[in-house]
C-alpha cells in the first residue's frame, strides 16, 4: 500500500540555519505529494505541493522537489526563523483517496 | 486558499454526554470530507471518510455507532461523539477536498475535546 516515511524529530536549529527534513514515499503510479505544517494547538495548513515528477513546490521560503527516481520529496529552507517552529507532515494522495501522512517532524528554532 | 471552519475549537463535556463537532467549507463545495484524530505528539489517524449524501466509510477499528458522521450538504459535515468517555479525549481535525480540484485537502483548525 501507499506509505510515507519522514525523518524522526525533534529537530532543533539556530535561527538562520539551513533546514532539511527528509521524506520518502511508497506508492503505486504517480501520487501527488504535499507538505503540511501544524502550529501548536492548530489544524494543518498546506505548505506546498507537487503533482508530478520534477515539479518543485515552494512557499514562504520552503521548497521541495518531487523526485521519482529516489521516491523522495525532501523539504528545505535556506534560513529558518523562530516563527517556523512547528510540526511538519509529509503526505501523499492518489486520486480522491484520503491523504496518507508521515509521522511528522517537530522543528524547534531557537534565537 | 480555500477555508475550512471547524467548530467548536475546544469543548469540555461530562462522561456519558454527546458532543457534536461541525466542519464547514466556507468558499468551496466539498463532496468528500475526512475526519482525523490526533493524539499528543503523534500523527493524524484517519477515522472516516464522509461523502455528501451517503454513509460515511469508517476505518478499521473505529466504532461507527460511537462516532456518528453526517454529511448532509456540500459544505457541512458533522462528527458526533456519543456517550463520551475520558479515553475519547483527543484533538479531532476535519479536512475537505474541493470538488473542482480534488487534489489537495484543506484542514479545519481542529477541536480539542476533553471528557471529564
Amino acid at each position: 500500500g501507499n506509505s510515507v516515511t519522514q525523518m524522526e524529530g525533534p529537530v532543533t536549529l539556530s535561527e538562520e540555519a539551513f533546514l532539511t527534513i527528509n521524506c520518502t514515499y511508497t506508492a503505486t503510479g504517480y501520487p501527488s505529494l504535499f507538505w503540511y505544517v501544524q502550529y501548536p494547538g492548530e489544524g494543518l495548513q498546506l505548505l506546498l505541493k507537487a503533482t508530478k515528477a520534477d515539479d518543485k513546490g515552494s512557499n514562504k521560503g520552503f521548497e521541495a522537489t518531487y523526485r521519482k527516481e529516489t521516491t523522495s520529496f525532501h523539504l528545505e529552507k535556506g534560513s529558518v526563523q523562530v516563527s517556523d517552529s512547528a510540526v511538519y507532515f509529509c503526505a501523499l494522495s492518489r486520486g480522491n483517496t484520503p491523504l496518507v501522512f508521515g509521522k511528522g517532524t517537530r522543528l524547534s528554532v531557537i534565537a | 486558499g480555500a477555508v475550512v471552519s471547524q467548530h467548536p475549537s475546544w469543548v469540555i463535556c461530562k462522561s456519558g454526554t454527546s458532543v457534536k463537532i461541525e466542519c464547514r467549507s466556507l468558499d468551496f463545495q466539498a463532496t468528500t470530507m475526512f475526519w482525523y484524530r490526533q493524539f499528543p505528539k503523534q500523527s493524524l489517524m484517519l477515522m472516516a471518510t464522509s461523502n455528501e449524501g451517503s454513509k460515511a466509510t469508517y476505518e478499521q477499528g473505529v466504532e461507527k455507532d460511537k462516532f456518528l458522521i453526517n454529511h448532509a450538504s456540500l459544505t457541512l459535515s458533522t462528527l458526533t461523539v456519543t456517550s463520551a468517555h475520558p479515553e475519547d479525549s483527543s484533538f479531532y481535525i476535519c479536512s475537505a477536498r474541493d470538488r473542482g480540484t480534488s487534489i489537495e485537502a484543506f484542514f479545519g483548525q481542529g477541536t480539542r475535546l476533553t471528557v471529564v
